[in-house]
C-alpha cells in the first residue's frame, strides 16, 4: 500500500463553521505533512509531524489546528476560516529517518472553498 | 540554506518533440533532489529523485534528469513528449531543519504539449 488517502475530496464551509480534514497512510511512515496550495503556486508547507510530535509550524494562523492521533493518521481542524484560505490542502508522508528518506508521498488533496 | 529555482514558468512543445525543464538549486551541504508532477486537481507524484551515485537518474513515464554539481543544476528531460504529459512540474530539494527534514519546492513549470 503506497497510498496517502485524504478525505473529503471537496469541502465547502462557511466562515463560522468548524470542519476537519483527514489524512491516512499505512506505509509505516513516521513523518507527515500538511501543505497548502493556491492556484498556479507550489505547495507551501504548513505543519510537519515527526514521530507523532509537531516539529514544524510554519507560522500558520491558529484557525488551523493540526492533530496526529497516531502514526497513521493526521487531521487538520478548521475554525473561523477566511475566504482567502480557500485552496487545495495536501497531505504527505515520508519515512522521516534522514534526508534521503524525505521522498514525500502525496494524497490527492482536499479542495477547500470558504464562503 | 537550500533553495530551488525553476527557470521557466511555462514550456510549450509539440507532441513527440524533446523537452527540457530547467532547475537550479543552491545549497552549502549535500543535496537530495526530486522532480514531482501534478496533473490538474490532483496531488503530486514523484517522477524521480537524486540521492547519490550516478548523476543520470531515470524516472517514470520516460523522464530522466541529470545532476550537475558544478552547475548546481538538475534539469528534467524527455526525448519525446505526449499530450498526456501536459501538467505542472515541480523541482524540489530536501532541507534540514531542527527536528528533521522537509521538502522545499520550486515555483513550478507548466508543460503544455500541443498536437
Amino acid at each position: 500500500d503506497t497510498e496517502v488517502t485524504q478525505t473529503p475530496k471537496h469541502l465547502v464551509m462557511g466562515m463560522t463553521n468548524k470542519k476537519s480534514l483527514k489524512c491516512e497512510q499505512h506505509m509505516g511512515h513516521r513523518a507527515m505533512y500538511w501543505y497548502k496550495q493556491k492556484a498556479k503556486k507550489p505547495p507551501e508547507l504548513m505543519f510537519v509531524y515527526s514521530y507523532e510530535k509537531l516539529s514544524i509550524n510554519e507560522s500558520v494562523p491558529s484557525r488551523f489546528s493540526p492533530e496526529c492521533p497516531n502514526s497513521s493518521l493526521l487531521n487538520l481542524h478548521l475554525h473561523a476560516l477566511q475566504p482567502e484560505d480557500s485552496a487545495l490542502y495536501l497531505c504527505a508522508s515520508s519515512q522521516g529517518r534522514g534526508p534521503s528518506d524525505t521522498e514525500a508521498f502525496f494524497g490527492q488533496g482536499t479542495r477547500l472553498t470558504v464562503v | 540554506a537550500q533553495s530551488v529555482t525553476q527557470l521557466d514558468s511555462q514550456v510549450p512543445v509539440f507532441e513527440e518533440a524533446p523537452v527540457e525543464l530547467r532547475c537550479n538549486y543552491s545549497s552549502s551541504v549535500s543535496v537530495y533532489l526530486f522532480w514531482y508532477v501534478q496533473y490538474p486537481n490532483q496531488g503530486l507524484q514523484l517522477l524521480l529523485k537524486y540521492l547519490s551515485g550516478s548523476t543520470l537518474v531515470k524516472g517514470i513515464n520516460g523522464f530522466e534528469a541529470e545532476f550537475n554539481k558544478s552547475q548546481t543544476s538538475f534539469h528534467l528531460r524527455k526525448p519525446s513528449v505526449h499530450i498526456s504529459d501536459t501538467a505542472e512540474y515541480f523541482c524540489a530539494v530536501s532541507r534540514v531543519y531542527t527536528g528533521g527534514f522537509k521538502t522545499i519546492f520550486g515555483a513550478g513549470t507548466r508543460l503544455f504539449v500541443k498536437a
